[in-house]
């Protein structure tokens, strides 16, 4: 099993632009979920999805969108990036219906924003 | 809401010493605790959880107690090594919620 991936490892954006974080994982599990990781802040969740079909905003979604159309990917997109989207993103699994079951991070992705 | 208060970092301490990592937490109703560690230049995992009262988790040599009457969940080790260094963060599931709430990490360095 590969668990958690994703890429690109390390991103550069310049104000404005777009792009897609992308995230996959082969355990099969139904609960997947985003956070981005900021110094002195801990990690905090941008969207989740309990299944394919299924998203739902955590507690910094905005500027951020998500789609669930696998049950193995989860890709997040950056619609217009702003210097404050700047941060280290991961991407998690589970292997229940809640982030109450461990969850499976990725290696992250670091972005920087100019 | 949830919250998870975590000692500040960073925390320095030679080889074979006792460490113990400050985690509290406000919740209603009875939360599921856990500490996920961070190796330099990888992503989280999961080091040991509780999810009831009085619960202690373990794991490579670490526990931690989940004290519902101190709402406490604090994090230890009888001898370090060097291979511990890492950042180590606590986190807390609600009942019902369908996220983690992660305290804000303390940076743990072992010296030989």
């Amino acid at each position: 099993n590969a668990g958690v991936t994703q890429t690109p490892k390390f991103q550069v954006l310049k104000t404005g632009q777009s792009m897609t974080l992308q995230c996959a994982q082969d355990m099969n599990h139904e609960y997947m979920s985003w956070y981005r990781q900021d110094p002195g802040m801990g990690l905090r969740l941008i969207h989740y999805s309990v299944g394919a079909g299924i998203t739902d905003q955590g507690e910094v979604p905005n500027g951020y969108n998500v789609s669930r159309s696998t049950t193995e990917d989860f890709p997040l997109r950056l619609l217009s990036a702003a210097p404050s989207q700047t941060s280290v993103y991961f991407c998690a699994s589970s292997t229940g219906g809640s982030p109450a079951y461990e969850q499976y991070f990725g290696p992250g992705t670091r972005l920087t924003v100019t | 809401g949830n919250s998870v208060t975590q000692m500040e970092g960073p925390v320095t301490l030679s080889e074979e010493a006792f460490l113990t990592i400050n985690c509290t937490y406000t919740a209603t109703g009875y939360p599921s605790l856990f500490w996920y560690v961070q190796y330099p230049g990888e992503g989280l995992q999961l080091l040991l959880k509780a999810t009831k009262a009085d619960d202690k988790g373990s794991n490579k040599g670490f526990e931690a107690t989940y004290r519902k009457e101190t709402t406490s969940f604090h994090l230890e080790k009888g001898s370090v090594q060097v291979s511990d260094s890492a950042v180590y963060f606590c986190a807390l599931s609600g009942f019902g919620n369908e996220k983690l709430t992660f305290g804000t990490g303390t940076r743990l360095t072992i010296i030989p």
